[in-house]
């Protein structure tokens, strides 16, 4: 049973066109992560959200948004997607920042800009 | 900057063999140290994980030893399989402060065992 179930898989996207990713959670976790990972590197944190509390890496450029509207759903929207944010996004949940289950990663969403 | 530094960047094993994964890091203020391993297409998923007040944890082929004073683990897999072959990533977990919970991941290693 899929347990973080993101969509689309693969997103073709042109230079500068908003673009959202999302993701969904069956599990009723209540933390959710968004990570970029570029080919061949280790995924990178860009924000999380703590139920509603919004919590944005320091270094995680403004072009990048996110949204929780319920516990289910979160959503990644780049605002002007520029070649160098192709990337694999990867979304994640745990129950909680200091349990035992540490994160859940879904298969991630491939991000190509034309 | 938190830096979880891992070695070798790749490697190759054949099956039967042991394969082994060394991390370092820097920072103390860690309470959790997971080892992700991660298909081609997939995303991370969780293989074995350590307290740092436990030294060794073994969870069968995988067992995760753990140096406190030296700030070092390790990932080793006994009688490695072509199964085994995949990305592995450590991370270290922030045990407070505004980001807590944050994994810090290793710069990952490519596994390859040959039949």
């Amino acid at each position: 049973d899929a347990m973080v179930i993101q969509n689309p898989r693969y997103q073709v996207t042109q230079f500068g066109k908003p673009v959202t990713l999302s993701c969904s959670q069956t599990l009723n976790h209540n933390v959710m992560y968004w990570y970029q990972q570029k080919s061949s590197q280790a995924p990178k944190l860009l924000f999380h959200y703590y139920d509603k509390d919004f919590n944005n890496e320091a270094d995680t450029p403004d072009n990048f948004q996110s949204r929780r509207p319920n516990t289910s759903f979160c959503f990644l929207d780049i605002r002007s997607p520029g070649l160098g944010d192709a990337a694999m996004y990867l979304c994640a949940t745990s129950r909680d920042p200091s349990g035992e289950e540490t994160q859940y990663f879904g298969p991630g969403t491939r991000l190509l800009v034309l | 900057q938190q830096q979880v530094k891992q070695s070798p960047q790749s490697l190759i094993v054949q099956k039967g063999g042991i394969s082994i994964i060394n991390c370092a890091y820097e920072n103390t203020a860690f309470d959790y140290f997971p080892w992700y391993q991660q298909f081609p297409g997939k995303g991370p998923a969780l293989l074995i994980a350590i307290r740092p007040d436990v030294s060794e944890k073994k969870e069968g082929r995988f067992t995760i030893s753990f140096n406190k004073s030296a700030k070092q683990f390790s990932l080793h897999i006994m009688d490695s399989q072509p199964g085994d072959s995949a990305t592995y990533f450590c991370a270290t977990r922030n045990a407070g402060g505004t980001s807590y919970g944050k994994l810090t991941f290793g710069q990952g290693t490519i596994l390859t065992v040959h039949p």
